[in-house]
């Protein structure tokens, strides 16, 4: 099956930093999204992004799917971006395979 | 814009009983998944189906079972229920070939 993996596995930033999260896949994929896991436990779709760049406020990501891998980018970080981060990457309608994530603490 | 909806939200169970989760999917949506999502880690897929038939299988227990019915809603069935059993499980739903999964909020199983 398909492998995915995260870094850094754990990323501690004063509030203001920008951050850069990776994912590498194994597999090709037509399906990759990132997830934020907020401390409720809720899985935040944040994109559905297969390939190409796409941008959403202070968020964005690209996705290289030749080189099977992609960014996260967290601009001016805030507090409330703190959580766990995940890449999770499928074929198809498939299930989606989830990495091991990012913890992101966002320091004030 | 209607989401995923689970439910119960919290459930709290003695070792060997029973519990079951519910899945209404998203309107339209064809294909459920379910998610187990233990302490520390990353949410790990159960089972799915597409159009109300199985369409793929995790590592799901044989203590587990689920079912998609005719209204697309699905329920996830735990018997004889174990301390490791005590999760965080997803229910997702999708609208077929290249699109977006969305998950629900999650359903949190304590076991006692």
């Amino acid at each position: 099956g398909i492998q995915v993996e995260q870094s850094p596995p754990d990323l501690i930033l004063q509030e203001g930093a920008n951050s850069t999260l990776r994912c590498n896949f194994s597999d090709s994929v037509n399906n990759l999204q990132w997830f934020h896991q907020n401390p409720w436990g809720q899985l935040i779709n944040l994109f559905y992004i297969p390939s190409g760049t796409k941008q959403n406020g202070r968020l964005s990501a690209t996705t290289v799917a030749t080189e099977r891998y992609s960014l996260l980018y967290i601009s001016s970080s805030q507090t409330t971006d703190s959580g766990v981060y995940f890449c999770a990457s499928g074929f198809g309608n498939e299930k989606l395979t989830f990495g091991t994530g990012t913890r992101l603490t966002i320091i004030p | 814009a209607a989401g995923v909806i689970q439910s119960p939200r919290h459930l709290i169970k003695e070792k060997r009983e029973t519990a079951t989760l519910k899945c209404y999917p998203i309107p339209r949506h064809d294909t459920v998944y379910w998610y187990q999502q233990g302490p520390g880690q990353d949410p790990q897929f159960l089972i799915s189906f597409y159009e109300k038939m199985q369409s793929d299988k995790g590592s799901i227990p044989d203590r587990f079972s689920a079912q998609q019915f005719s209204d697309y809603h699905s329920e996830l069935n735990m018997s004889s229920l174990e301390l490791g059993d005590s999760a965080l499980y997803f229910c997702a739903s999708s609208s077929g070939v290249g699109n977006t999964i969305y998950f629900g909020e999650g359903s949190w199983l304590t076991v006692v």
